[in-house]
Formats: C-alpha cells, structure tokens, sequence
C-alpha cells in the first residue's frame, strides 16, 4: 500500500521569502509523486511531477521538488513566495496502474 | 484550454435521498475518476473507469454509489440513499491514460451537503 504524510497543516511565509512544504511518502514499489494546488473555489491543478527521470523536477510558477530516496520524500519548494501562492498544496503518489494516494494537503498563507 | 466541469458547484440534500453529480470531462480522455474530500480529511480515490466499465475501485466505494457513462461526453456519479457522512467535496478527474505519470486533470468539485 502507498501513503503520502505532509508535515504541516498550515504554512505561513513572508513575502519574498523561502516556501518549503513537506511530503514523504511509503510505497513498496517505485513511485510517481506529484504536486497539485488547489487555489480557492477551483480544482487541483498539477505543479509538477516526478516520473523516475531527473530528481529535480521544476513545475509551473516557479516550484521545484527534489526526489529523495533515501529520505522517502518530495519536498515542495520557491526560493521567493509571492501573494498569489496562496492556496492549498497536495502531494499525491501512485506507480503503475495504481490511483492517485493523497496527503492531507498543506494550506500555504503569504503575508504582505 | 480545455478543462474537466462539474455541475452542480454545490448540492444540499435529505439524508436518504438520491443525488446525482454530473462531470464532463476532457473531450479525447479515455480514463475517468471520482474522488472526495470530507471537510479537514484527505482527497480520497472512489472509483475509476474505461472502456464503460469500472476498472477499479476503492472500499467507500459500496453498493450505493454507481456511476455511469450515459453519452459520448458526460460521467456522472450517483449517490442511491445519501447519508450524513456522505458530506464532502467530490471532485472528478480524467487522464489521456491511467497510471504512472499520467496527469489526471481535476475539475473544481461538487459540494455535497447532507442534512
């Protein structure tokens, strides 16, 4: 079985400084990780995803998450947040043929 | 660009009652899904479905819960008798294929009250 567990609930950052947000996930076999935002009254919409090729996969406004093996995560990050990143942020895992598993997701706050 | 939707944006209903949530998704996707969300709890898998038949689905999805294909565009998900747990944000998704690395694209969700 696979499971995805993001640390935090809610983050809040400054304008300007260093989003971080954390997922780690279990899988037996291989996995495919993603990120999707949810902003307000809106579906998910894919950040990013990783599919086994680089570790360092970069995503649409200016996300990055890096692969880690050994850690068994898939951290979220922008060196510079902006207001309009305020949204809601779930990483997802799935291999194979399998459905999308889901984190509890992370609301991220930006404050002016 | 094209885009999954879902009607209605937000669904009120008596516990017992019958609901039906309605999803059009991408026009040349072959594979379809619902998942929910209850309020402050994960986005759960409920169901996935190609070819005009269910090729998986999970535990919550039980005997009350059908879905269908009824024409070329639309996908829907039915609820026989709701209950106060079945309270929760229903989003549909649809992917070119399934599995792997394969985006599924959401569409904004349903809102299902139960009262």
């Amino acid at each position: 079985a696979q499971s995805v567990t993001q640390l935090g609930s809610h983050v809040s950052v400054s304008e300007g400084a260093l989003v971080l947000l954390r997922c780690n996930y279990s899988s037996s076999v291989p996995p495919y990780l993603f990120w999707y935002v949810q902003y307000p009254n809106q579906g998910l919409q894919l950040l990013l995803k990783y599919t086994s090729a680089a570790t360092l996969v970069k995503g649409i406004n200016g996300f990055e998450a890096e692969f880690k093996k050994s850690e068994t995560s898939f951290h979220l990050t922008k060196p510079s947040a902006h207001m309009s990143d305020a949204a809601e942020y779930f990483c997802a895992v799935s291999s194979g043929n399998t459905p999308l598993v889901f984190g509890k997701g992370t609301r991220l706050s930006v404050i002016a | 660009e094209p885009e999954v939707t879902q009607t209605p944006s937000h669904q009120v209903t008596q516990m017992g009652q019958e609901v039906i949530l309605r999803c059009v998704p991408i026009s040349n996707h072959l594979y379809f899904y619902w998942y929910r969300q209850i309020l402050g709890q994960k986005v759960e898998f409920l169901v996935s479905f190609y070819n005009n038949e269910i090729s998986e689905k999970s535990e919550i999805f039980d005997d009350q819960f059908s879905v269908e294909r009824p024409d070329g565009s639309n996908f829907t998900l039915k609820i026989r008798s709701t209950k106060l747990e079945d309270s929760a944000m229903y989003f549909c998704a649809s992917s070119l294929t399934s599995g792997g690395p394969y985006e599924q694209y959401f569409g904004p969700g349903t809102r299902l009250t139960v009262t």
